[in-house]
């Protein structure tokens, strides 16, 4: 498996509350990628980094931060927590180059009450 | 942006049987067409992609087509097993590297 490490695995956080989770590679790979996963609505982007401090939005992005600071790690902050954000959130990494292949973490399950 | 559409939701198989899965695709500068396999409680993982330049890739009882002029791409699988069952996902990159997926397929291969 590829170097890639989400945390935490899981969490339940309380409505309002801020919220981040990390994502750390050993494998020096430029792209970095979070998802959220919802029965019906598959991998969704909620935002991507293609370098440090090089980030861009993704399809559901309202509500989400993020920050990559060096190649290893890339941080999702929910600023202020709601319910619709429960999810199970996935972050990949992928070289970009002609070895595309994204890989992934093994997900964080968050619940927000 | 990029918008890419899969279907069926749902596929039901019996064993042997070939399994298709569609997808469309949105943005015309997409180059890189992946497929994964999520099995239940797990991370998905690639089984098979294809680039732009390719028409059809195989790997075994897997096979992918891809249409650039129609935008759209498909996976085949063949001599379905009942371990083939998974969600299956499709997904559309651009030399940007922004990976978007489509909606999933739930595939179940009744023994």
């Amino acid at each position: 498996d590829a170097g890639i490490t989400q945390s935490p695995r899981h969490k339940v956080t309380e409505t309002g509350t801020p919220v981040t989770l990390r994502c750390h590679q050993t494998e020096n790979h430029r792209y970095m990628y979070w998802y959220r996963q919802d029965p019906g609505h598959g991998l969704r982007l909620i935002h991507y980094s293609y370098g440090v401090k090089d980030t861009d939005k993704g399809e559901v992005s309202d509500g989400y931060s993020v920050s990559r600071s060096k190649t290893e790690d890339f941080l999702l902050t929910l600023e202020s927590a709601t319910s619709s954000q429960t999810s199970v959130y996935f972050c990949a990494i992928s070289d970009g180059g002609r070895g595309t292949e994204a890989f992934f973490g093994q997900g964080t399950r968050l619940t927000v009450v | 942006g990029e918008n890419v559409e899969q279907h069926p939701s749902t596929l039901s198989v019996q064993e042997g049987d070939s399994a298709v899965i569609k997808c469309t695709y949105s943005d015309s500068a997409s180059n890189y067409f992946p497929w994964y396999k999520q099995e239940l409680g797990k991370r998905p993982q690639l089984i098979i992609d294809i680039r732009s330049n390719v028409g059809e890739k195989k790997d075994q009882r897997i096979a992918v087509t891809l249409n650039k002029t129609a935008k759209h791409f498909s996976l085949h699988i063949t001599e379905t097993q009942p371990e083939d069952s998974a969600v299956y996902f499709c997904a559309a990159s651009n030399q940007g590297g922004k990976l978007i997926f489509g909606q999933g397929t739930e595939l179940s291969v009744k023994p």
